[in-house]
């Protein structure tokens, strides 16, 4: 089945850098790669989402990229804010030719703090 | 649009004894999945029922089952709880290839 890493498992940064978390996967028909924020006691929820068709996709501050010969995806926050600190979770899913992405594999998490 | 809810939202048992969980998607949603959340495993897929039929299951043992209904209302149970069943339960409903959208969770407390 599939199998998501996901580094680092913790990230500590100054208001207004730059984050970046990666992830890498191991099934390669895997077609769907999703990222969810998860505020503590609250939850998960979806921030930005990529499909294999794709190779970058941005919104705001958050892109996410794509590398399928390398099956590695990253997640890329600018202008950090304290409101960003939070869990974060890679995911990835494989519709199998299907109209659902009902089965999503997900990584270990990353515990991003911003310090203002 | 009302969100996905699940009930009850904390839940305390003993070892042994059995547990049912309830999601209610969003309506429309025919896609309902259930995860496992713990601090040591992360968050692990239990099974995904669409339009009342199971169509992937993870890797948990045969004690933990679920059911759809015709309103797309999902349960997930566990027989013989042990003190490692103790999580986060979180469901998701999605529509036809869309995001995946979690409920609150249930906490499942075992003793």
């Amino acid at each position: 089945g599939e199998n998501v890493e996901q580094h680092p498992s913790t990230l500590s940064v100054q208001e207004g850098d730059s984050a970046v978390i990666k992830c890498t996967y191991s099934d390669s028909a895997s077609n769907y790669f999703p990222w969810y924020k998860q505020e503590l006691g609250k939850r998960p929820q979806l921030i930005i989402d990529i499909r294999s068709n794709v190779g970058e996709k941005k919104d705001q501050r958050i892109a996410v990229t794509l590398n399928k010969t390398a099956k590695h995806f990253s997640l890329h926050i600018t202008e950090t804010q304290p409101e960003d600190s939070a869990v974060y979770f890679c995911a990835a899913s494989n519709d199998a030719g299907g109209t659902s992405y009902g089965k999503l594999t997900f990584g270990q998490g990353t515990i991003l703090t911003v310090h203002p | 649009k009302a969100g996905v809810t699940q009930t009850p939202r904390y839940l305390i048992k003993t070892r042994g004894q059995q547990v049912t969980l309830s999601c209610s998607p969003i309506s429309g949603h025919r896609s309902v999945s259930w995860y496992q959340q713990t601090p040591g495993q992360g968050l692990q897929f239990l099974f995904e029922y669409f339009s009342e039929t199971q169509r992937n299951k993870g890797n948990f043992p045969g004690r933990f089952s679920g059911r759809q209904f015709s309103n797309s209302r999902s349960e997930m149970n566990v027989s013989t709880l042990e003190l490692g069943d103790s999580a986060l339960y979180l469901c998701a409903s999605s529509h036809f290839g869309n995001e995946q959208f979690f409920g609150p969770g249930t906490r499942l407390t075992v003793l």
